[in-house]
């Protein structure tokens, strides 16, 4: 079992539905991440929060908005989404942020996008 | 500019049979950490080992090792006495101080089947 857990695990939707992807870690961790991964490609990182406040956003569309409520939970919000969205979406965290830092990931959601 | 390569897409084993996966990694920096990460087919990908730039002793753990050589800029990840259990996609990841956002960069992945 992972320390980081994230729901749902499948999702379908479509493109005018607005839902939420949620990721939970009880390990005390800081730092938090979404990642969006394509078949048989490397995780894309999208946003970092560093002690709830978001540190990076790599460009992301604002179809995909992220929160940080308190140091144990991330969500994703998405609304208005396209086809080509439809990815498995991962969250990790790490104890710090720092690119010393080990990341721990969750099982991820895979999107399908309708 | 930074950059890992994983040139191996897809190995596959028969099981008990030895496996290394080859990691080549570019970066300027003189401080920078090396990891590996595993990737089942239920999605997560799972923590293996970090290395950082400065020190190149290699590592064991159970079945696995890894071999850090400085001078080819390699990491390579070797699976001893493979099983079935670890058929998954593995990637090398290189994280370093150049661009200020701590951001790891992936290699491709390569993908283990271990055949029983």
């Amino acid at each position: 079992d992972t320390e980081v857990t994230q729901t749902p695990k499948h999702l379908v939707m479509g493109m005018t539905n607005k839902k939420s992807l949620k990721c939970e870690q009880h390990m005390g961790h800081r730092a938090m991440y979404w990642y969006k991964q394509k078949a048989k490609k490397p995780p894309e990182l999208m946003f970092v929060y560093s002690y709830e406040k978001l540190s990076i956003n790599e460009s992301v569309p604002s179809r995909f908005s992220p929160e940080c409520p308190n140091s144990s939970l991330l969500n994703l919000h998405l609304h208005a989404l396209q086809p080509e969205d439809s990815a498995l979406y991962l969250c990790a965290s790490s104890q710090e942020d720092g690119y010393n830092q080990p990341q721990h990931f969750g099982d991820g959601t895979r999107l399908s996008i309708l | 500019a930074q950059k890992v390569t994983q040139a191996q897409t897809e190995i596959s084993v028969v099981e008990k049979e030895d496996v290394t996966l080859d990691c080549v990694y570019e970066t300027r920096d003189t401080t920078y950490y090396l990891f590996w990460y595993k990737q089942p087919p239920s999605g997560e990908l799972v923590f293996l080992i970090r290395r950082n730039s400065f020190d190149e002793q290699n590592e064991i753990s159970g079945r696995y090792s890894w071999n850090f050589q400085k001078s080819t800029s390699s990491f390579n990840f070797t699976i001893t006495a493979s099983q079935v259990v670890d058929s998954a996609v593995y990637f090398c990841a290189l994280s370093d101080d150049t661009s200020g956002t701590y951001k790891y960069i992936f290699g491709t992945g390569t993908r283990l089947k271990v055949l029983a």
